[in-house]
C-alpha cells in the first residue's frame, strides 16, 4: 500500500515563527503536493513538485516556500506564520499519470496547523 | 476553468438503503475522475479512479460511473452501514496535474 506520512498531525505556533511541515512518501511517486483545506473553500493547491528540486507554484503559494531535496520528501515551508494560515495541510503524492499509468492520487493524515 | 459541483451538500439516509452521490463538472476534457472519502479531522483516503476511457469502476459495495458527454460521475454505494458516515468527494484531472474538487457530500448512516 501507499504511505503518504505527515510528520506532525498537530501543530500549535505563534505568529511570526517559521513553521516546517514535512511529507514522505514510499512509492516512488514522482508528483508530490501540498494543499490546504478550510470550511467553505474546499481543498485549494499551494505548491506542486514533479521532481527533486522541481517546484511549480498552485493557486495560493503567497507566504509558503517549498523544498523537496529527495524525491520521497516534500515540505511545506511557512517563512512567517500568520494567523490566516491556520488551517488543515494535506500532502499529497502521485505517479506522472500518462501511458496509462493511472495517475492516482494518495493524500497523507493531514496536519491541523493552529497560529496565534 | 473547471468546475466540479456535488449535489447534495449532505444527506441522511437509514441503515440497509443504497447511497447515490453525484458529482458533475464542466469540462469533458478529463484525464481521470477520484472519488474520495474523508472522515473529520483526517486526510483523503481514495475509494475509486475512474479513466476517461472507462464506463465505471467497482470495489466491493462501492460502484463508480462515469459519463463524460454530460460531465456526471456518480458514486453507488449499497446497502450502506453506519461506518461509511463521512464526507465524500469527487476530484477531476485534466491532462496536466490541477485537479478540481468538488466541495464534498457529507453522509450521515443512521442506525
Amino acid at each position: 500500500d501507499v504511505k503518504v506520512t505527515q510528520s506532525s498531525r498537530y501543530l500549535v505556533k505563534r505568529t511570526g515563527e517559521k513553521v516546517f511541515l514535512e511529507c514522505v512518501q514510499d512509492m516512488d511517486h514522482e508528483n508530490m503536493f501540498w494543499y490546504r483545506q478550510d470550511p467553505g473553500l474546499g481543498l485549494r493547491l499551494i505548491y506542486f513538485s514533479y521532481d527533486v528540486k522541481m517546484k511549480e507554484k498552485g493557486d495560493i503559494p503567497e507566504g509558503y516556500s517549498v523544498s523537496r531535496e529527495k524525491k520521497e520528501r516534500f515540505s511545506l515551508i511557512l517563512e512567517s506564520a500568520s494567523t490566516n494560515q491556520t488551517s488543515m495541510y494535506l500532502c499529497a503524492s502521485s505517479l506522472w499519470g500518462t501511458g496509462g499509468i493511472s495517475g492516482e492520487l494518495f493524500f497523507g493524515e493531514g496536519s491541523r496547523l493552529t497560529v496565534l | 476553468k473547471q468546475e466540479v459541483t456535488q449535489i447534495p451538500a449532505a444527506l441522511s439516509v437509514p441503515e440497509g438503503e443504497n447511497l447515490v452521490l453525484n458529482c458533475s463538472f464542466t469540462d469533458s476534457a478529463i484525464y481521470n475522475l477520484q472519488w474520495f472519502r474523508q472522515d473529520p479531522g483526517k486526510g483523503l483516503t481514495s475509494l475509486l479512479l475512474i479513466q476517461s476511457s472507462q464506463r465505471e469502476q467497482t470495489s466491493g459495495r462501492l460502484n463508480a460511473s462515469l459519463d463524460k458527454s454530460s460531465g456526471r460521475s456518480t458514486l453507488y454505494i449499497a446497502a450502506s452501514q453506519p461506518g461509511d458516515s463521512a464526507t465524500y468527494l469527487c476530484a477531476v484531472r485534466p491532462n496536466d496535474y490541477k485537479l478540481s474538487f468538488g466541495a464534498g457530500t457529507t453522509v450521515t448512516v443512521r442506525a
